[in-house]
């Protein structure tokens, strides 16, 4: 059974540029979060993606976007890179919570990508 | 989503029990504890969660306070690859999928 899967492993960009991170979710998960996590930092939650859309969002500026295709994979986009973008960002899946009906469940995170902005 | 506080780090003898502990008293009725671990360079891994009945799974156990305003992970006997920071969050249905990370333990088992 595959576990969340991301790409690529590590990335180095300049700033001003813009970036784009994928995610697969695990088997049979159709909700995708992104976190990222500075240096030193627990991971912070950017947003959520479920049915193809933005379902919730953290406290991140509108250069962070995302994606989710019919499969269930998700991509990040980062534009007008900046120093401070320079983390590791991880992908989580889970099942969404209405079909469970609580929010009794985990998630499961990838390994993340390390990505750093010069 | 209620606070929760953790000490910064701990050490452990391997093959002793760890006991990881979480003050949570804001926590409101239909929140649930969980405890996620992080080991260096890799993403987050889900341990235990509950309610407020204690819980025991293949990796840990979690002992809940009949107050519900603290709560202690145990790792019964600990490896050296469980040296990582464990998380200690508390999330209600108004969170959704978002987990709001603290500090977390640094949590360093020595031979």
């Amino acid at each position: 059974d595959a576990g969340v899967t991301q790409s690529p492993t590590h990335l180095i960009k300049t700033r001003g540029q813009q970036v784009t991170l994928r995610c697969s979710p695990k088997s049979g998960h159709d909700t995708v979060s992104w976190y990222q996590q500075a240096l030193g930092q627990g991971p912070q939650f950017i947003f959520q993606y479920y049915e193809e859309e933005e379902r919730q969002r953290g406290n991140f500026p509108d250069r962070f976007s995302g994606h989710q295709f019919p499969n269930y994979s998700s991509e990040l986009n980062v534009n007008a890179l900046l120093l401070g973008d320079s983390a590791l960002y991880l992908c989580a899946s889970s099942l969404p919570e209405s079909s469970l009906g609580s929010v009794s469940y985990e998630q499961y995170f990838g390994p993340g990508t390390r990505l750093t902005v010069t | 989503d209620a606070k929760t506080t953790q000490p910064p780090s701990m050490d452990c003898a391997e093959g002793r029990a760890a006991n990881l502990p979480c003050n949570h008293s804001t926590i409101s009725g239909n929140e649930y504890v969980y405890w996620y671990r992080q080991i260096h360079s890799q993403g987050p891994q889900y341990i235990i969660h509950g309610l407020k009945n204690n819980e025991t799974n293949e990796m840990a156990s979690l002992i809940i306070t009949e107050d519900r305003k603290s709560s202690t992970l145990i790792l019964p006997h600990a490896t050296l690859r469980d040296t990582a920071v464990y998380y200690c969050i508390v999330r209600g249905i108004a969170a959704g999928n978002k987990l709001t990370f603290g500090g977390g333990t640094r949590v360093l088992v020595k031979p």
